[in-house]
């Protein structure tokens, strides 16, 4: 069965420090979004990105935060200048659809720590 | 703005029912979810209703959604150990792609 897959499942960085999070979505999904879970809190939306654009962002997807995708299979997020509130678990999600019931199918997640 | 709200964790017994409750305020939600994440894995869909809808059942699973108290649950008959995971209630409202989620149940199956 196809699925969502996220590289590296952990990431420890330097504040300060640029990382990036990757993600291959499932091979004929069009919608891409990025999710994140700071401990104990709720899975927050960042953004979704279609047709090699921004469609929706949220208030958390500031300037430090940009996504890419950079060939046919991958789909970066990438936070320039980490803060220590940038620790949390960060989903990448696809769907085939937008609107009606449009499933996001996950990814397990990396978990990104900040010292 | 939208708010999902889900008690922290819940313990029943194998065999027994569970049910998971989850709150809304946003009451344009089309459609509202139930992910279930076990340990090392991504946020499966489980199951969904759409807002005309009162219940929908599918095998072990019952959503029920009362749209005036905007209270969403998830019944699962018989539970099972491996039904052990991270429930979590999430809403999409109209118009949009995004997903609201709650903080998540976890649930504990006790043998």
């Amino acid at each position: 069965e196809p699925e969502v897959t996220q590289t590296p499942s952990h990431q420890v960085t330097q504040m300060g420090q640029e990382v990036i999070l990757r993600c291959v979505p499932i091979s004929n999904h069009l919608y891409f979004y990025w999710y994140r879970q700071i401990l104990g809190q709720k899975v927050e939306f960042l953004v979704s990105f279609y047709n090699n654009e921004i469609s929706e962002k949220s208030e958390i997807f500031d300037d430090q935060f940009s996504v890419e995708r950079p060939d046919g299979s991958n789909f970066t997020l990438k936070i320039r200048s980490t803060k220590l509130e940038d620790s949390a678990m960060y989903f990448c999600a696809s769907s085939e659809k937008r609107g009606g019931n449009n499933e996001q199918f996950f990814g397990p997640g990396t978990r990104l720590t900040v010292l | 703005g939208e708010d999902v709200e889900q008690s922290l964790f819940l313990s029943v017994r194998e065999g027994d029912s569970s049910v998971i409750n989850c709150t809304y305020t946003d009451s344009s939600s089309t459609y509202l979810y139930w992910y279930k994440q076990e340990p090392g894995a991504g946020l499966q869909l489980l199951t969904y209703i759409f807002s005309n809808m009162d219940m929908k059942q599918d095998q072990r699973l019952t959503v029920l959604l009362n749209k005036k108290d905007k209270h969403l649950s998830l019944r699962i008959a018989d539970t099972q150990t491996g039904d052990s995971a991270i429930y979590f209630c999430a809403e999409r409202e109209t118009g949009a792609n995004n997903l609201f989620f709650g903080t998540g149940t976890r649930l504990t199956v006790i043998p």
